[in-house]
């Protein structure tokens, strides 16, 4: 399995839901990421996760808590968002360390998430 | 702190053309650089990377440390090369902090 899976691929919910992402990925990476990219602008970083420990959180909002229950999950749990916040919410996992691959991203498809 | 700087949002040129698309970057230290491709529907992916020096889908992209810059480059452009292309700057860490630039869509008309 060489790929990284998103659910849902969509997702729509109200400013007082709470609702949660998920990622998977088989290829034994141990770091993994999240990342918001809106409409025709680059991703941006979110989170690093490296060995299951949140190693990077780019000051991102408190309604955005991620969550790595294992070397093959990766959640992000939603709660009270904006609707500026509607975005494509990328997973993407790499090696870790100083091998070849470590700085190599592998990209999920995207959540796409409209908050209304 | 790293930046990544592609100038043109939009590339436009006929099947057949040459195509190069800009990208400099900025950052202190020793980074690795990437291209990374998002093609119409489909998920970000990776197209190239300096320390591969190799040749993806017919693209080369060199690494020129004096002039920071990271230009990718193809002789002959495809229809199937229509594509969103990102830049993307890497400090060498245990894991991968990139920072893409902004994007440059390239459009190829037959």
């Amino acid at each position: 399995d060489t790929e990284v899976t998103q659910t849902p691929k969509h997702l729509v919910m109200g400013m007082t839901n709470k609702k949660s992402l998920k990622c998977e990925q088989h290829m034994g990476h141990r770091a993994m990421y999240w990342y918001k990219q809106k409409a025709k602008k680059p991703p941006e970083l979110m989170f690093v996760y490296s060995y299951e420990k949140l190693s990077i959180n780019e000051s991102v909002p408190s309604r955005f808590s991620p969550e790595c229950p294992n070397s093959s999950l990766l959640n992000l749990h939603l709660h009270a968002l904006q609707p500026e916040d509607s975005a494509l919410y990328l997973c993407a996992s790499s090696q870790e360390g100083t091998t070849a691959g470590a700085n190599v991203l592998t990209f999920g498809a995207g959540s796409r998430l409209t908050v209304l | 702190a790293q930046r990544v700087t592609q100038p043109e949002k939009l590339l436009s040129v006929f099947k057949g053309a040459p195509v190069e698309l800009k990208c400099n970057y900025s950052y202190s230290g020793s980074p690795e650089l990437f291209w990374y491709v998002q093609y119409s529907r489909q998920r970000l992916q990776l197209l190239l990377r300096h320390i591969s020096r190799e040749s993806i889908k017919g693209f080369t992209a060199d690494l020129n440390k004096g002039e920071t810059s990271f230009h990718l480059k193809k002789p002959f452009a495809q229809e199937e090369d229509s594509a969103m292309y990102y830049c993307a700057l890497s400090m060498n860490s245990g894991y991968s902090t990139l920072t893409f630039g902004k994007g440059t869509m390239l459009l190829v008309s037959p």
